[in-house]
Parts: C-alpha cells; structure tokens; sequence
C-alpha cells in the first residue's frame, strides 16, 4: 500500500511569485489536510478537504487556497509569496473526515522563498 | 478553542534513562490526544493516541503516555531511552471543530547522550 507522497520535495520561488504544491493521498483515503511548519515550530492547519469540498479552514489568507481532485489527490497554490511563506508543507490523508479518523502524513514540501 | 502546550522545547537524556515529555491541553470539548515524531527531513510518524477509552496509552517503539484529565496533561514517557529516539516530538490535540483539525504544540526536541 503506497503512503502518502508529496511533490515536489524542495522548491525555491521568488517574493511576489505564486507555487503550486502536490499531495497524493493513501488509497482509499477521501479527506485531505495541509499544514505548514515553520522552521522550529509546530504543523498550523491550513485547510482540510473532503470529497472536492473544502471542509474548513485555518487562520491564513486566501491567497492560500486549494483543490481535491476526484481521485482524492490535492494541490495546494499561494499567491504572492512573502518571505513568511517559507515552511515545510505537509498533507495528511484520512480514510474519512471524523475526528477518530488518523491522519497520515507524507514526508512534506520545504519552501524556500528569497 | 482548543491549545497545546509542551514544556521544555529541549531535553537531554542520557541512554537508557527515563524520557519524559510534557504536555498539557486545552480543549472545550472531551479531546483526542495524539503524540507525533518528527526524525530530520522527514514527516511526521504517530507514536500513539488517546480516544477517551484507556487512560494509559501504550504506543511504538516502548512510549506510552498518561491522560490525566484533572491535570489536563497526557505527558509522554518511555522507561529507557535509545539513541534512536533522538528526534522531534509533537503534542497535538483534535477536537470536533472545522475540519476537525490536528492543533499541534511547539515541539520538544529530543537529545540522547551516550
């Protein structure tokens, strides 16, 4: 059973530019969530979806949004990237949005903005 | 809202002692109780989780970790420490709220000395 994988592992963008971030969710796994971790501090909740909806949402602007395709895969794109933007993003798949449903994380995207 | 706290952003065993981690919480709803490791470059792994059945979770690699609900505290401990355990460890609590979102602390990194 393949896990949860991320892409690409590292990427570096320039202030004001826009990236697209990719997660592909464990099989079987209709609930996708994104966090980011700055460097020394814990994951933030960014936004989670559920079957292509957007199921709730963190304390970030919306130049943070995101998409759920119908294989259950997700992206996550910000806008005008500011120098605080450099974190590594994790996704976390779960078999279903309840709140007894583990989440399984992938290894993360690290973002470096210069 | 629901918070997490973990005192000691560093601690130092030598191998085979006793590790302990703290954490307390806040939640204004029965919480579930999650501890993550972080090793370098790398996602996060579930250690183990608290679902308001025992009180005494046992998880991998020998940690387990006590919800005392009086104390609002689900401290992490392990009886003798490997140099393997040397890693980052996360407290996080979830509770039944928009996107039933993980709310992670701020870490406590994990030295073992020889």
């Amino acid at each position: 059973e393949t896990g949860v994988t991320q892409s690409p592992t590292h990427l570096i963008k320039t202030r004001g530019q826009q990236v697209t971030l990719r997660c592909s969710s464990q099989s079987g796994h209709n609930t996708v969530s994104w966090y980011q971790q700055a460097l020394g501090q814990g994951p933030q909740f960014i936004f989670q979806y559920y079957r292509e909806e957007e199921n709730g949402r963190g304390n970030f602007p919306p130049r943070f949004s995101g998409l759920q395709f119908p294989n259950y895969s997700s992206e996550l794109n910000v806008n005008a990237l500011e120098l605080d933007d450099s974190a590594l993003y994790l996704c976390a798949s779960s078999l279903d949005r309840g709140v007894a449903y583990e989440q399984y994380f992938g290894p993360g995207t690290r973002l470096t903005v210069t | 809202a629901q918070s997490v706290t973990q005192l000691g952003s560093h601690v130092s065993v030598s191998e085979g002692a006793l590790v302990l981690l703290r954490c307390n919480y806040s939640s204004s709803v029965p919480p579930y109780l999650f501890w993550y490791v972080q090793y370098p470059n790398q996602g996060l792994q579930l250690l183990l989780k608290y679902t308001s059945a025992a009180t005494l979770v046992k998880g991998i690699n020998g940690f387990e970790a006590e919800f005392k609900k009086s104390e609002t505290s689900f401290h992490l401990t392990k009886p003798s420490a490997h140099m393997s355990d040397a890693a980052e460890y996360f407290c996080a609590v979830r509770g039944v709220n928009a996107g039933n979102m993980l709310t992670f602390g701020g870490g406590t990194r994990l030295m073992v000395k020889p």
